[in-house]
């Protein structure tokens, strides 16, 4: 079975500020994709980025990008010019690829943040 | 075109009664997945349902817990003789076909047993 792990309960940095959450899976599989989910406190979960395994380079969404290492199995979440929105739990998330129920596995959560 | 819906948002049960909660998916999506968050952790997979068929229950508690995804109608689950440790929040997501990574999702439901 797969596992997600987040390290970092809680973080907390200045507007402005980079940070990186940190994620770990465990897995047999070969292919997969890998999520970062953020949950404000409307506690909706909304997608922030996406990493296919198969694709070695590394996924960017504007100020959100992601260090994905396959043989380490780590999949770390970088915040640049953090905003006091990103203010939120974040989860990283497993899914397996193919065949076969297409679950998501998520980890425990950081929480993260922001001040002014 | 409106998200995943569900209701309520909100659902207070004492011990002992039912709770149903509702899962409308996007349109066009035939594929719903039901996940729980209980307080201070991640979401873990419940059931994972397309219409009028049960796909993968792995994640169900065996007894008190069921879901249906009728041809017409919302997803339900439900869940009989509620105990506190059900008090969670209870997310839906949707998907327009299997095998895709493309999950969306609702704005759960928090259910508080009394």
């Amino acid at each position: 079975a797969q596992t997600v792990t987040q390290s970092q309960p809680e973080m907390s940095v200045q507007e402005a500020e980079t940070v990186t959450l940190s994620c770990t899976y465990d897995t047999s599989e070969n292919n997969y994709y890998l999520f970062w989910y953020k949950q404000p406190p409307s506690r909706q979960m909304i997608l922030v980025i996406r990493q296919e395994a198969y694709k070695q380079q590394n996924a960017t969404e504007n100020r959100f990008s992601v260090n994905f290492q396959k043989a380490a199995k780590s999949f770390s979440l970088k915040i640049s010019d953090s905003q006091l929105g990103d203010t939120a739990m974040y989860f990283c998330a497993f899914m397996r690829g193919g065949r076969g129920a297409q679950k998501l596995v998520f980890g425990q959560g950081t929480r993260l943040t922001i001040n002014p | 075109n409106a998200g995943v819906m569900q209701n309520p948002r909100h659902l207070v049960r004492r011990r002992g009664q039912e709770a149903r909660l509702r899962c409308s998916p996007m349109k066009g999506h035939s594929h719903v997945y039901w996940y729980r968050q209980l307080p201070e952790e991640g979401l873990k997979f419940m059931v994972y349902l397309q219409k009028e068929n049960i796909i993968d229950e792995s994640g169900m508690p065996k007894e008190r817990f069921s879901a249906e995804f009728p041809k017409e109608g919302p997803s339900i689950l439900r869940i009989q003789q509620v105990v506190r440790g059900d008090s969670a929040a209870y997310f839906c997501a949707s998907s327009p076909r299997p095998r895709t990574y493309e999950q969306y999702f609702g704005p759960g439901t928090r259910l508080t047993v009394t």
